[in-house]
């Protein structure tokens, strides 16, 4: 049972480039979500999703794409890097948002130059 | 705002101390309380709490949740170098539509053999 998986672990971007992060659950949650983790600001909810089909902005969307199209599949768009953007960004998935634990992926340390 | 704030920001200690950590929060419709573990990688799950006053417990750490006072601690006795880790906390609510966890920022403890 893989759980949530991450890709790529370690990405360089160039400022203005784009990439897609990956993230892949086989546990059949429902709701998955992207977090982005910087020193001494705590996990900060980018975007989540409460099933196929239905996306919502979290606390710092901007910058940031997504979209889900199997139950599976929640990938993160950067749409043009920014320094800012430089952080490490987690996938998360659970059964549902109350009463349940969230499962992280192991992370993709981005760095933009 | 729903918040949830930890304290101490970072804990040094020596083998075989006990630590205590904090997390108050101030969240809408609570439900429950989540710690977590996070070494050099993703955050694993340890309790979820969600009645006051019971206990839960794993080994060496254990963990409690007052509702009254809003707020838990986790204890880690016979601490180990092991230990070392952020300990984050979590709780999840629904905050102006949004489904989410919202973590505090951390303890950081460090556990000198």
């Amino acid at each position: 049972n893989a759980g949530v998986t991450q890709t790529p672990k370690f990405q360089v971007l160039k400022t203005g480039q784009s990439m897609t992060l990956q993230c892949a659950q086989d546990m059949n949650h429902e709701y998955m979500s992207w977090y982005r983790q910087d020193p001494g600001m705590g996990l900060r909810l980018i975007h989540y999703s409460v099933g196929a089909g239905i996306t919502d902005q979290g606390e710092v969307p901007n910058g940031y794409n997504v979209s889900r199209s199997t139950t599976e599949d929640f990938p993160l768009r950067l749409l043009s890097a920014a320094p800012s953007q430089t952080s490490v960004y987690f996938c998360a998935s659970s059964y549902s948002v109350v009463g349940t634990e969230a499962f992280f992926g192991q992370g993709t340390r981005l760095t933009v130059v | 705002e729903d918040k949830v704030v930890q304290s101490p920001l970072s804990l040094v200690v020596h083998e075989g101390d006990t630590v205590t950590l904090n997390c108050s929060y101030e969240v809408t419709n609570f439900r429950s309380l989540l710690w977590y573990k996070q070494e050099k990688k993703a955050p694993t799950f340890l309790f979820m709490l969600t009645s006051s006053g019971i206990e839960k417990k794993s080994g060496r750490l254990s963990s409690i949740l007052d509702k009254k006072e809003l707020f838990s601690i986790l204890n880690i006795t016979a601490t180990q170098t092991g230990d070392s880790a952020i300990y984050l906390c979590a709780a999840p609510t629904r905050d102006s539509g949004t489904y989410k966890y919202i973590f505090g920022t951390g303890t950081r403890l460090k556990v000198l053999a």
